[in-house]
């Protein structure tokens, strides 16, 4: 069965620090991948999106994806974490119209 | 101007009552959703709705009923509320099943 998986349930970094965030899936071909991001009290925002074409995806906020065929990936990244950017995160893939996301990664950040 | 919006934003109620939650995009898209997010976080479509046509009904108890009035509007009807139904519920659009866009929630309380 198609599934998505973000193996880190929470990761915590000091704020300046570099992030990554990981996601592998699991589905015959080249899904639609996402990124969306859920603030405290808040809804989903997406981050980013891959279709197709190149595999370094740009994003708001200063996030950034790169899609990985050969290792089923679609990993998160950000060069310099803000207080701010604490939240939870969400791979997400869609499939005939359906989106089935991964089960979160919360992201703690330090002074 | 909210792209999708959801009323209420939050909702207590006793159990065995019936409620509504209403959805209304004004982002011209021809497909709705709703998603439910557990306690875990954890985030599973519902059903969707393409130009009031339903398409997706996931594993989902018949007491849980949603009505498209308009390309619009998706809203979902809740009979004989239970404790297992208190959750965040997303409401979500897009053109063409591809990238959707999520309103703020609606979060159950059910006591």
């Amino acid at each position: 069965a198609q599934s998505v998986t973000q193996p880190d349930i929470h990761i915590t970094v000091s704020e300046g620090a570099s992030l990554e965030l990981r996601c592998n899936y699991s589905y015959g071909a080249t899904p639609y991948l996402f990124w969306y991001v859920q603030s405290p009290g808040q809804g989903l925002q997406l981050l980013l999106k891959y279709f197709s074409g190149d595999t370094l995806v740009q994003g708001i906020k200063g996030f950034e994806a790169e899609f990985k065929r050969s290792q089923s990936s679609f990993n998160l990244r950000k060069p310099s974490v803000h207080w701010s950017d604490a939240a939870e995160y969400f791979c997400a893939v869609s499939l005939t119209g359906k989106l089935i996301f991964g089960q979160g990664t919360t992201l703690q950040v330090k002074p | 101007d909210t792209a999708v919006s959801q009323t209420p934003k939050y909702l207590v109620t006793q159990m065995g009552n019936d409620k509504s939650i209403k959805c209304e995009q004004n982002l011209g898209h021809d497909t709705m959703y709703w998603y439910k997010q557990d306690s875990k976080k954890f985030l599973k479509i519902m059903f969707s709705y393409n130009n009031k046509e339903l398409i997706i009904n996931e594993t989902v108890p018949n007491r849980f009923s949603p009505k498209s009035p308009d390309k619009a509007h998706l809203n979902l009807h809740i009979n004989s509320l239970e404790l297992g139904d208190s959750a965040v519920y997303f409401c979500a659009s897009s053109q063409d099943d591809k990238t959707q866009y999520f309103g703020p929630g609606t979060r159950l309380l059910v006591l």
